[in-house]
Formats: C-alpha cells, sequence, structure tokens
C-alpha cells in the first residue's frame, strides 16, 4: 500500500517569503507528527496531531510556524516570514497510534532551502 | 529532559566486518527505544525497536538489547554488507505510551566497503 507522502521535495525560496509543506498520512492512520531535521543535527519534534484532538504544538520553534489538519487527512505545515535557519528537511510521520508500539512510518521529506 | 547520544561517526568498515553503534539514553520512566535507518535516498525506516527492559530487537541480522541498568541501546551487526550502507538513528519514546513523539539522536552514518 501506499506510504507517507510529501510534496514538494525540494523548496526553494527566499528570506521573508511564506512557505507551505504537504503531508498525506497512510490512509487509516489517525496520528500525524511534524519532526525537522537540520544539517548535522537529529530530528526535532514539531507538532503532532491525533485525530480530531487539539495538537500538541509543544516543538513549534516561534509563531512563524504553524500546521493544520483536517481530520485524519492531509496536513499541511506553514513557514512564514522565512529566514535562513528554517533551511532543514521537514519530515511528517503518521501511525495508527493504538499502542506505544505502533511504528512511525516516515515520508521522505521536503527539502526547505532559504536563500 | 529526555535524550538521546549515539556515537559520531562517520564509521566506516569492510565489508563482513563486526558493527557495533552505541546509543545510551537519558529519561523518567520505562521509555522504548528504537532504531532507526535511512538509506541513500529514501526515507527513514524502523529497523527494530524494543519496548521494555532486556528485551532484543531484531531485524535484517541487526540486533540491540534493552539495557537498563546501563540506559543504552546499542545496534549490533556481526557481519556488514555493502548495502548496509546508511545513517542510522537511535530514538526512543519518552512517555512509553501511544502518540508522544520520538525523540532521536544525531545519526551516525555507516559506511561499508567491498
Amino acid at each position: 500500500g501506499a506510504g507517507v507522502s510529501q510534496s514538494p521535495s525540494n523548496k526553494v525560496t527566499e528570506k521573508g517569503k511564506d512557505v507551505e509543506l504537504r503531508c498525506d498520512p497512510i490512509s487509516g492512520h489517525t496520528a500525524l507528527y511534524w519532526y525537522r531535521q537540520r544539517l548535522g543535527q537529529g530530528l526535532e519534534f514539531l507538532i503532532y496531531f491525533q485525530g480530531n484532538s487539539a495538537p500538541d504544538k509543544s516543538g513549534l520553534p516561534s509563531d512563524r510556524f504553524s500546521a493544520e489538519r483536517t481530520g485524519e487527512s492531509v496536513s499541511t505545515l506553514t513557514i512564514q516570514r522565512t529566514q535562513q535557519e528554517d533551511s532543514a528537511v521537514y519530515l511528517c510521520a503518521s501511525s495508527l497510534n493504538r499502542a506505544v508500539t505502533d511504528t512511525q512510518y516516515f515520508g521522505p521529506g521536503t527539502r526547505l532551502t532559504v536563500l | 529532559g529526555d535524550s538521546v547520544t549515539q556515537m559520531e561517526g562517520p564509521v566506516t568498515l569492510s565489508e563482513e566486518a563486526c558493527l557495533t553503534i552505541n546509543c545510551t539514553y537519558t529519561a523518567t520512566g520505562y521509555p522504548s527505544l528504537f532504531w532507526y535507518v535511512q538509506y541513500p535516498g529514501e526515507g527513514l525506516q524502523l529497523l527494530l525497536k524494543a519496548t521494555k527492559a532486556d528485551d532484543k530487537g531484531s531485524n535484517k541480522g541487526f540486533e540491540a538489547t534493552y539495557r537498563k541498568e546501563t540506559t543504552s541501546f546499542h545496534l549490533e551487526k556481526g557481519s556488514v554488507q555493502v548495502s548496509d550502507s546508511a545513517v542510522y538513528f537511535c530514538a526512543l519514546s519518552p512517555l512509553n505510551q501511544a502518540g508522544t513523539a520520538l525523540i532521536f539522536g544525531k545519526g551516525t552514518t555507516l559506511s561499508v566497503s567491498s
């Protein structure tokens, strides 16, 4: 079956512009996560959605970052007024979220470069 | 806060050599532990996991044992192949409950030559 997909795969933007990144989770997965991977660093948690519950936004680095998800479908991560330090690979993951042993399945990521 | 520390790479080995990638963690409570692998040009994939002390996760010839007494989850393989060349990430799920974001180490790059 289809895995987690993300678009675009690469995005180059100018400092100060807004960008929108998209994630399509695996069908039936109620949990969706966004992570960021900066060069030479591990993955940093950004935001977590579970069904229709209020999202856990505790990892968002600033108010320029926001994300939405409608029900258990597509999610978009928006970065406003991008800065050079926002350059990273943005990864989305989804899981069934019925037990702690449920695996998080990752998408291929969106590589964002802010010039 | 909770954290994961793994050995820095790159690790360069010849085919059929033994591999150990060290991973230690700091966590309150009893986390679940994971190894993810990222092959060149591909996304992160779960390699193996262990959910309680003394559990051993295994997959594709790789093994890791959850050691509570040393707070470690070292990744081992007895004989590596060129196809094992990838970046390996150790991670934990801090609260051992569903819906918890993973905390990752910085990754270790493994390069295996024939």
